[in-house]
This record gives C-alpha cells, structure tokens and sequence, in this order.
C-alpha cells in the first residue's frame, strides 16, 4: 500500500462542475502539499497546508489531521483546469512522499 | 524570471554513456532535490540538498551522483546510463533549510531522458 493515496486516478466533468479530489496518507507529515502538472509536464505547487483550510481563487484545499486525509475543491471548474493534481506528504523537513496523481478532465 | 532551470530539456542516450543534468535557482533558496517521474508511478526522490554543502541519497540514488556546486547549482550526474534510468527528470527547491516544512516548492520545466 502507497504512503499515499490519491482518488480518484481518472476524473472526467463537464465545465462548471464542483470537484473533489481525495488524498489519504499513513505517514507522520510536517506539511501537505497539493501541486498541478501541466499537459506540457511543467509542476506547479498550489497550496501548502499543515491545517485548517486554504483557498487561492476557485481552488480550496483542506487537511483533517485526525484523519490525515486532505481534499481539493475546485468550484465552477473551467476546461483549462484539467492537469494531473497531485498530493504530497512532508516527512520531516526534507522528504515528499508523492501520490500517484489525479488525472482531471473538464469538457466544455 | 525568477524560478528553476533546468537543462537539457530531451536528451537521447547509448546505454553505457554518461551525462550531467544541470539544474539552477535564483530564489535564493537553501534546499534543493531531484526526482524521477516514471509512469504509473508518483515521482521519486532520487538525491537532496538541504543547506549549500550537503547532500543526500533519497529513496531511488542508485546510478546517480550529484554536486551542490553552490547555492544556485545543483547538478545530477549518471557515470554509466542503464534503459532503466529512461525517465523525465525534474529538480526542485524549497527556502527550506532544516525548517523545510514551512514553505512551498519550485519546480523546474523537467529533462525527459531516454536511453537506448
């Protein structure tokens, strides 16, 4: 079983649909970190939490530490969000574990 | 720009050869690291960089060697290239430090490497 786990793999919507991407890790974190790779490939970091909530425009991130489980909404989702959003888990102060990504579609 | 560097951005290469992956930040961040992205696969940590100075193996260092030449540079080097190191490449740094855990991560554009 992955340190981290991602749900779902693939996700398919159609534009202005709410989404929810899940991540659960079994590991002590310093830190989640939620990151979005482009088609081209490129990694972008979209939030870094330790608790609570984050939002940065249409995106929201959440972390329940008791659970250690985190959630990314994006709300009125656009064709232009689809990417691959992956979640990641800070061990201490230097290592990332990675899940395996979310592969998000959005039709027009 | 202010980001990561990477460079080359393809490469081919023979099975046996050798080559240095170049990777610089201007952020003026203390922590650096290279992962390896395989397919199906979440990327790995292959070495680090916490402060100028120091490195470390990460999860998969095996094949690799790296140089934290100073703080912007930080190079990855593979002395005998195996098709099992065919993967696309990206390094990353962090403000870091021994506090890493309180800021985020810059990744660089990725080298996609094939070896043949």
């Amino acid at each position: 079983k992955n340190e981290v786990e991602q749900s779902p793999q693939n996700l398919t919507a159609q534009e202005g649909e709410f989404i929810t991407i899940n991540c659960s890790y079994s590991v002590g974190i310093s830190a989640l970190h939620w990151l979005q790779q482009h088609p081209g490939g490129g990694i972008v970091s979209l939030f870094m939490l330790s608790s609570g909530k984050k939002k940065h425009g249409r995106l929201i991130a959440t972390i329940n530490i008791q659970e250690k489980h985190s959630s990314l909404h994006i709300t009125a989702s656009h064709p232009r969000d689809s990417a691959v959003y992956i979640c990641a888990a800070l061990q201490g102060a230097q290592k990332l574990v990675f899940g395996q990504g979310t592969r998000l579609t959005i039709n027009p | 720009n202010a980001g990561v560097t990477q460079t080359p951005k393809f490469q081919v290469l023979k099975t046996g050869q050798s080559m240095t992956l170049q990777c610089a930040q201007d952020m003026n961040h203390n922590s650096m690291y290279w992962y390896r992205q395989d397919p199906g696969m979440g990327l790995r940590l292959i070495y680090y960089s916490a402060s100028e100075g120091t490195t470390d193996k990460g999860e998969v260092p095996n094949g690799y060697n790296v140089s934290r030449l100073n703080k912007r540079e930080f190079s990855l080097r593979l002395e005998s290239a195996a098709p099992s190191q065919t993967s696309v490449y990206f390094c990353a740094s962090t403000r870091g430090g021994t506090g890493g855990h309180g800021y985020g991560y810059t990744f660089g554009s990725g080298t996609r490497l094939t070896v043949v």
